[in-house]
């Protein structure tokens, strides 16, 4: 059974910093994997998707990596903002042709002005 | 720019009463799912469609949930009767190639 973790739970950055979020994976056999963003109360939205054939995806300031035989993908951001605030959620799409995502528990990145 | 709907986005009820969530897809988007996500956890899959067809429901609690998806449209989740544990996150989400759109999620909160 495919499980994900991310690490931190948390993050706390001052205004300005690149930071990374974390994300590991236990069965490397994935079809995609996607970093969604969650604002309190609200839903989903998708950031970026990286198909299990591809290394990195972009998306303005943020930046996601994928290496697949570790288990393993990076969000990156640059320059953070005070509006990047909100939880971070990894998940994996293990194939088979069931398009069913796993997720993580999510980082809960805060901003400071 | 296309979104699912879903509704109410919240519901307060009462223990032992009966609930039901709406959700309309992405158009054209065969596949429909619901998750349920609990205060600081990850979103967990509880049914999966394709067109009216359930494709994976082994995580829906059956005894008191059920969904469908008569015309292969929008969906109903429902809960009867509720209990203290299902207050939670409800998050619809549709597909057409794997990538998947969520909705803004129902908040449901049993008391």
């Amino acid at each position: 059974k495919q499980e994900v973790t991310q690490i931190p739970a948390a993050l706390s950055v001052p205004e300005g910093e690149n930071l990374v979020l974390n994300c590991s994976f236990t069965d490397s056999a994935i079809y995609n994997l996607q970093w969604f963003r969650q604002d309190p109360g609200k839903g989903l939205t998708s950031l970026l998707l990286i198909q299990s054939s591809q290394r990195e995806q972009t998306s303005g300031r943020l930046n996601a990596s994928l290496d697949k035989s570790s288990g393993r993908s990076t969000l990156y951001i640059a320059a953070s903002q005070p509006g990047d605030s909100a939880t971070y959620l990894c998940a994996v799409d293990s194939g088979a042709g069931s398009y069913q995502l796993t997720f993580g528990k999510g980082t809960k990145l805060s901003v400071i002005p | 720019e296309a979104e699912v709907a879903q509704s109410p986005r919240y519901k307060i009820t009462e223990k032992s009463q009966a609930v039901a969530f709406w959700c309309d897809p992405i158009s054209g988007h065969a596949t429909l799912y619901w998750y349920r996500q609990i205060l600081g956890q990850g979103p967990e899959l509880l049914v999966q469609f394709q067109d009216e067809s359930v494709v994976d429901d082994s995580q829906l609690p059956k005894d008191r949930f059920s969904a469908e998806r008569l015309k292969g449209v929008d969906s109903t989740l429902k809960i009867q009767p509720a209990e203290l544990g299902d207050s939670a996150m409800y998050l619809c989400a549709s597909s057409l190639s794997g990538h998947e759109f969520f909705g803004s999620g129902t908040r449901l909160t049993v008391v």
